[in-house]
């Protein structure tokens, strides 16, 4: 268990509509980021935050927000589904950011399956 | 930003040794390496840093050629808990810590 908790473990749902993939990072950690791994594409980071703000972007659709709470917590918008964004969503966090590489915690995912 | 990782797959006997290559065609500042089986979340194994630096895993190593851009992975007297899909995650000059990963290597040790 690397203390990292993810809700809900599995989603289903149409295209076209709009869900929310929720984050609560170890203890005392204050990055969180967020990838996206399906079989064709591997594990795509989408964004990261730091302490609230975001830190870094990588490959995020347009569609796709997320944000980062005073408790630390983050949720992962995802609108207008389409089949194509069907993968499993991992949370992740760690001790800190800046100029300092550490480890990361995954939690145990989100299933996203659009129909 | 994707870096490449080989092989694709390995199969090995326990016992045998087994070495995961990543490279990039951007300059490496830091490179870790997270092996996830099946099912379950990625799991932290090791970084390397530029300058030689390291942390992680005792009865893992690696390696990091900043001049070439590639690392990899050495994994000796294979158990069969080492059966997993390892994936290199490269760090870019800013520091966020964020990963850019490979499409892994998976790897399965039979008895």
């Amino acid at each position: 268990d690397s203390g990292v908790t993810q809700t809900p473990k599995h989603l289903i749902t149409a295209t076209g509509q709009r869900v929310t993939l929720r984050c609560s990072p170890r203890s005392g950690d204050l990055s969180v980021y967020w990838y996206q791994q399906s079989l064709d594409q591997g594990l795509q980071f989408l964004i990261q935050y730091y302490n609230g703000e975001e830190r870094a972007k990588g490959n995020i659709l347009e569609r796709f927000s997320a944000q980062q709470f005073p408790d630390l917590h983050s949720e992962l918008n995802l609108s207008s589904l389409e089949l194509g964004d069907s993968a499993l969503y991992f949370c992740a966090s760690s001790v800190t950011s800046g100029l300092r590489y550490n480890e990361q915690f995954f939690g145990p995912g989100t299933r996203l399956t659009v129909l | 930003q994707q870096p490449v990782q080989s092989p694709q797959a390995v199969i090995l006997r326990e016992g045998e040794d087994a070495v995961i290559n990543c490279s990039s065609s951007k300059a490496l500042y830091s490179v870790h390496w997270y092996r996830q089986k099946h099912g379950e979340a990625p799991v932290f194994l090791m970084i390397l840093l530029k300058g030689g630096e390291q942390k992680g895993h005792d009865k893992i190593s690696a390696s990091f050629n900043e001049k070439k851009q590639q690392s990899s992975l050495y994994l000796t007297a294979s158990q069969l808990s080492y059966s997993g899909t390892y994936f290199c995650g490269t760090g870019d000059q800013t520091g966020a810590n964020n990963l850019f990963f490979g499409t892994g290597t998976r790897l399965t040790v039979i008895p």
